[in-house]
């Protein structure tokens, strides 16, 4: 069945680098997407992924590799307001046409 | 603010009852997405419509249906609620059907079945 794999906490000091990774396992895979998520708030797209490679968006960046079903979403300089919920989510295609997958998420701490 | 408006914000109800959940997706957009996310579920999508018409579907129960309406407003209807029914409830909105890349998200509804 599909399945999606991220970390369900991390904690990171502010102005640091980390890296939040996915490891996928669905049929029919149409790419990669991350969602943040601050508490008792909407989630909000962050990247998308379709090919093999890495997306820059600022200080986020997201990678992808489909051979190794591989994903993660690297946050860089890493501000307070960064602390919140990271979801990955792919699009699959199953017996009622396609469904959007998401991960558990992960729950990012950045202390000062 | 993403553009998707979703109401109530809150409800609250009995078990056994029939809720209807609304949401107008952002303007432009003809597809809506449904999800429901619990404490120990995560986020788990429902259904999605486009223009109208059902396009996907996803753990949805029987006892919950959906629809968009002409002017792309849709609803969520949740019938015989459980208690295992309170939970928060999504509804996104895209440009194109079945995409991926980018869904706008509304506040949410809260629903606490009692």
């Amino acid at each position: 069945g599909q399945s999606l794999e991220q970390p369900s906490e991390v904690t990171a000091v502010e102005g640091a680098i980390v890296q939040i990774n996915c490891t996928y396992q669905t049929s029919g895979f149409y790419g990669l997407s991350w969602y943040q998520q601050h508490d008792g708030g909407a989630p909000t797209f962050l990247s998308y992924n379709a090919l093999d490679g890495l997306e820059e968006t600022g200080r986020f960046s997201s990678f992808l590799s489909r051979s190794d079903s591989y994903g993660y979403l690297l946050l860089q300089e890493l501000q307070m307001k960064d602390s919140a919920s990271y979801f990955c989510a792919v699009r699959e295609v199953g017996g009622q046409g396609f469904s959007f997958i998401f991960g558990k998420g992960t729950r990012l701490l950045v202390k000062p | 603010d993403s553009g998707v408006t979703q109401t109530p914000k809150h409800l609250i109800t009995a078990t056994g009852q029939r809720v209807t959940l609304r949401c107008s997706p952002r303007s432009g957009d003809l597809s809506v997405y449904w999800y429901q996310q619990s404490l120990d579920q995560g986020l788990q999508f429902l259904i999605q419509y486009y223009n109208g018409e059902e396009r996907a579907k996803g753990n949805i129960l029987e006892r919950f249906s959906a629809q968009q309406f002409p002017d792309l407003h849709s609803e969520l209807n949740l019938s015989s609620l459980e208690l295992g029914d309170s939970a928060l409830y999504f509804c996104a909105s895209s440009v194109v059907q079945g995409s991926h890349n980018e869904q706008f998200f509304g506040p949410g509804t809260r629903l606490t079945v009692l």
